[in-house]
């Protein structure tokens, strides 16, 4: 079985703090993908980032870094000095790389985080 | 390019009343999908297609319908809608199963009173 779990339900900073969100997945699948999405307040999906299995590289796309360790089934998200406008719920997702349930995701719960000025 | 597109935006039914949530992508992707966003639930499956004339079950199908005739479009049918059923239902397509990310539509806030 697949899952996702975000432990984090909500979030609160103030803003120019740096915020780790975290997430957890089980797979017994060899190859498989992760994401991340967000969620603003108006309500559309972003997609922020996608890591295959095959590639632990950290990736850092300006105060997002995302960090991917297999040994711990981890593939956390850290904004660094965050800011009102990163206030949103953000999901982690999985997909698996083969077999009929391809293209399907499954979402963690969510973690809301809001920023304060 | 539009992307994905789902209409209406916002619903309200009645009890035991049917309806269709519109989706078309313009994409030219392989698979699409429902999704439907409960609080502190996540986003859930309903059924999926991996192309036209293919759909299948997710983990929440019951009381919901699809087809898919066209590469282009996955309508969503609730056949007798329920207080259940109230949510925010998002239709989403990707290029194909090799982990390339979704697209997803604005989402239809759904009110079943």
């Amino acid at each position: 079985a697949q899952k996702v779990t975000q432990a984090q339900t909500e979030i609160s900073v103030v803003e120019k703090e740096d915020v780790t969100l975290d997430c957890v997945y089980e797979t017994r699948d060899t190859t498989y993908y992760l994401f991340w999405y967000k969620q603003p307040p108006s309500g559309e999906l972003v997609f922020l980032i996608r890591r295959n299995s095959f590639d632990e590289q950290n990736e850092i796309s300006g105060r997002y870094s995302w960090n991917f360790q297999k040994s711990t089934s981890s593939f956390n998200f850290t904004i660094t000095a965050s800011q009102v406008v990163d206030s949103a719920v953000y999901f982690c997702a999985l997909n698996r790389g083969y077999g009929g349930s391809q293209g399907n995701l499954i979402f963690g719960k969510g973690t809301k985080l809001s920023v304060k000025p | 390019n539009a992307g994905v597109t789902q209409t209406p935006k916002f619903q309200v039914l009645k009890t035991g009343q049917s309806m269709t949530l519109q989706c078309a992508q313009d994409m030219n992707h392989e698979y699409m999908s429902w999704y439907r966003q409960d609080p502190g639930m996540g986003l859930r499956l309903i059924h999926y297609s991996v192309g036209a004339g293919i759909t299948d079950q997710g983990e929440v199908p019951n009381g919901y319908n699809v087809s898919r005739s066209t590469t282009e479009d996955f309508p969503l049918r609730l056949l007798s809608a329920a207080p259940s059923q109230t949510s925010v239902y998002f239709c989403a397509s990707i290029l194909d199963g090799m982990g390339t990310e979704a697209f997803f539509g604005q989402g239809t806030r759904l009110t079943v009173v």
